[in-house]
């Protein structure tokens, strides 16, 4: 049974550049929420994808867009990268009304210089 | 707004003894609420989790409470081992977590040693 898993594992961007994560959700699972967790920080919910739409957005700017596909995996856009966006990027999958505990991936450790 | 946190931010115990992580909660609506463990270079993972309609729920080697009086958190881990060192999350949501989502606290760094 996979489980969830997310592409790439690292990834250097410099200022204002565009970048793309991915995300695979576990077998059975079609919910994907993102997460962004800084260094020594708990994560912080970006938004949910169900039925290939945004359900729920945390606090974060517009510059952060995803996407989900008919096969429920999803993509993380961020746009104009700025420095703070250095940060581990956590993809969790669930099963909405089945299994609701959400599963994390391995995440994608992001550095912009 | 909701918030969870964390009341001992480093925990060292030696092996074999019962360690227990804490957690407070502000959001008096949350009824969901997980326990997560984190380590180095790895994503969460999943320990255990309990609804507000119970205040105990016990896995393998784990315990969770639940206080709801005073918005209150435990997890307990049964003879510690040097593989539980890792960072612990709690996690609160309300409305089950496939409909949104999960807030989290800062962690508590466990430490095991041999």
């Amino acid at each position: 049974d996979a489980g969830v898993t997310q592409s790439p594992t690292h990834l250097i961007k410099t200022r204002g550049q565009q970048v793309t994560l991915r995300c695979s959700p576990k077998s059975g699972h079609d919910t994907v929420s993102w997460y962004q967790q800084a260094l020594g920080q708990g994560p912080q919910f970006i938004f949910q994808y169900y039925e290939e739409e945004e359900r729920q957005r945390g606090n974060f700017p517009d510059r952060f867009s995803g996407h989900q596909f008919p096969n429920y995996s999803s993509e993380l856009n961020v746009n104009a990268l700025l420095l703070g966006d250095s940060a581990l990027y956590l993809c969790a999958s669930s099963q909405r009304g089945v299994e609701e505990t959400q599963y994390f991936g391995p995440g994608t450790r992001l550095l912009v210089l | 707004g909701e918030s969870v946190g964390l009341h001992l931010p480093t925990l060292s115990v030696q092996e074999g003894d019962n360690s227990i992580i804490n957690c407070a909660y502000s959001n008096s609506a949350s009824d969901y609420f997980i326990w997560y463990k984190q380590e180095s270079g790895k994503g969460p993972q999943f320990i255990i989790d309990i609804r507000s309609n119970m205040d105990k729920r016990q896995g393998q080697r784990v315990t969770v409470l639940l206080n709801k009086t005073v918005k209150h958190l435990s997890l307990q881990i049964a003879a510690t081992q040097p593989g539980d060192s890792a960072v612990y999350f709690c996690a609160e949501n309300i409305g089950g977590t496939s409909y949104g989502k999960l807030t989290f606290g800062q962690g508590t760094i466990l430490t095991v040693h041999p």
